[in-house]
């Protein structure tokens, strides 16, 4: 079974310019998380969305982020325009429904914004 | 608050056991994990535990939850080469969303 798909890996924009990221979770995962992973840090919660409903996204800097799940599988993160400060790894993750516990992470897309 | 901490290195030789320690500060959490973090990989959840339980055990891997010190340990027997990688806990501060700590780095030598 496939896991958590992310692209792209790698992510060089100038910044003020817009950016995407698209997450495929795993088939049935009816919950999917976007996290922040700064150099150093631990993952930040951005954004979680059981199926296409996001109910937390309250880390999420909205003037300049933003984020669907048309169908409550895909999702894309978008990010208009980039600053330098958004140079990180941003981690989609998914998990099945009543079982919170096991999320499972894509690989994630660095980006790095100069 | 939501405060999780870490050191952020260790270095064992191979064959030793590795104790990575964590604590946390939200006593309302109900699971606690660890995840694993290879160079350029994704999170690997390795464990978790429950907060009503102080030990789970899964091969080489040993959980030692304090809940009344807030501290949490993964003890890893027979650390080898392969087990190198950044070590993260996490709470679930009784939520759906994943509290991070800042990661430690466990370096294995021969």
């Amino acid at each position: 079974e496939a896991g958590v798909v992310q692209s792209p890996r790698y992510k060089i924009i100038e910044k003020k310019q817009p950016v995407a990221f698209w997450c495929n979770p795993i088939s049935g995962h009816n919950t999917l998380y976007w996290y922040r992973q700064n150099l150093g840090q631990g993952p930040e919660l951005l954004i979680r969305y059981e199926n296409e409903e996001a109910v937390d996204d309250s880390q999420l800097p909205k003037d300049r982020f933003s984020a669907e799940r048309l169908k409550g599988v895909d999702s894309t993160l978008k990010i208009q325009p980039a600053e330098l400060g958004d140079s990180a790894v941003y981690l989609c993750a998914s998990s099945p429904p009543e079982v919170n516990t096991e999320a499972f992470f894509g690989q994630g897309t660095r980006l790095t914004v100069v | 608050g939501e405060d999780v901490e870490q050191s952020l290195f260790l270095s064992v030789r191979e064959g030793d056991s590795s104790v990575i320690n964590c604590t946390y500060t939200d006593s309302s959490s109900t699971y606690l994990y660890w995840y694993k973090q290879e160079p350029g990989a994704g999170l690997q959840l390795l464990t978790y535990i429950f907060s009503n339980m102080d030990m789970k055990q899964d091969q080489r891997l040993t959980v030692l939850l304090n809940k009344k010190d807030k501290h949490l340990s993964l003890r890893i027997a027979d650390t080898q080469t392969g087990d190198s990688a950044i070590y993260f806990c996490a709470e679930d501060n009784n939520t759906d969303k994943l509290i991070f700590g800042t990661g430690t780095r466990l370096q294995v030598f021969p």
